[in-house]
């Protein structure tokens, strides 16, 4: 089946730094891909949708000028949190979407950790 | 807009059978079910895109009710790798036009024990 990988799988960072997260298809061409953070025991909460070539569309109250998102190709979408806090800590998971098709292929997720 | 999903626990023993239901209280245009272990990426496990449809997959199977706006998840026999968190995601319309989403339910987290 398709895959997804992510990375870096964990992160930890000092307050006030950036941290990028990628988000690669690595076997398909994924024209939409998403990104969620979820907290400990709770569901997938999106953040936002990138469709490749285009800019991203956030979800409300999910601030875009800290969240960046650049889907530069088919294949790779980043994800960097700026200026992250310790409440920006949380596990932020990717996922891919082939073109006119239903299912999702997730990414192995990335717990960060600021500090 | 986001489905309740029930029970929000189960634990079973190896063998033994088990229902996980999501409700909505939006019109549904399809039900996708995802198992989710701990610190790893959610799987997936079937979509199901018509009223009244049914899937199967191994020993674990589904309906979806479009008229009751539910999904059910049934885990026949279950093993200990089905041990993990269940979610169900929900695909509506979230502007009464051409714009769907998928929302998450909070997941079931399910024990298979010896």
């Amino acid at each position: 089946g398709a895959v997804v990988s992510q990375h870096p799988s964990r992160v930890i960072c000092k307050s006030g730094t950036s941290v990028k997260i990628e988000c690669r298809s690595l076997d398909f061409q994924a024209t939409t891909m998403f990104w969620y953070r979820q907290f400990p025991k709770q569901s997938l909460m999106l953040m936002a949708t990138s469709n490749e070539g285009s800019k991203a569309t956030y979800e409300q109250g999910v601030e875009k000028d800290k969240f960046l998102i650049n889907h530069a190709s088919l294949t790779l979408s980043t994800l960097t949190v700026t200026s992250a806090h310790p409440e920006d800590s949380s596990f932020y998971i990717c996922s891919a979407r082939i073109g006119g098709g239903e299912k999702l292929f997730f990414g192995s997720g990335t717990q960060l950790s600021v500090l | 807009q986001q489905p309740v999903q029930s029970p929000q626990a189960v634990i079973l023993r190896e063998g033994e059978d088990a229902v996980i239901n999501c409700s909505s209280s939006k019109a549904l245009y399809s039900v996708h079910w995802y198992r989710q272990k701990h610190g790893e990426a959610p799987v997936f496990l079937m979509i199901l895109l018509k009223g009244g449809e049914q899937k199967g997959h191994e020993k674990i199977s589904a309906s979806f009710n479009e008229k009751k706006q539910q999904s059910s998840l049934y885990l026949t026999a279950s093993q200990l790798s089905y041990s993990g968190t269940y979610f169900c995601g929900t695909e509506i319309d979230v502007n009464a036009g051409n714009n769907r989403k998928l929302i998450w339910g909070l997941g079931t987290s399910l024990a298979v024990n010896p």
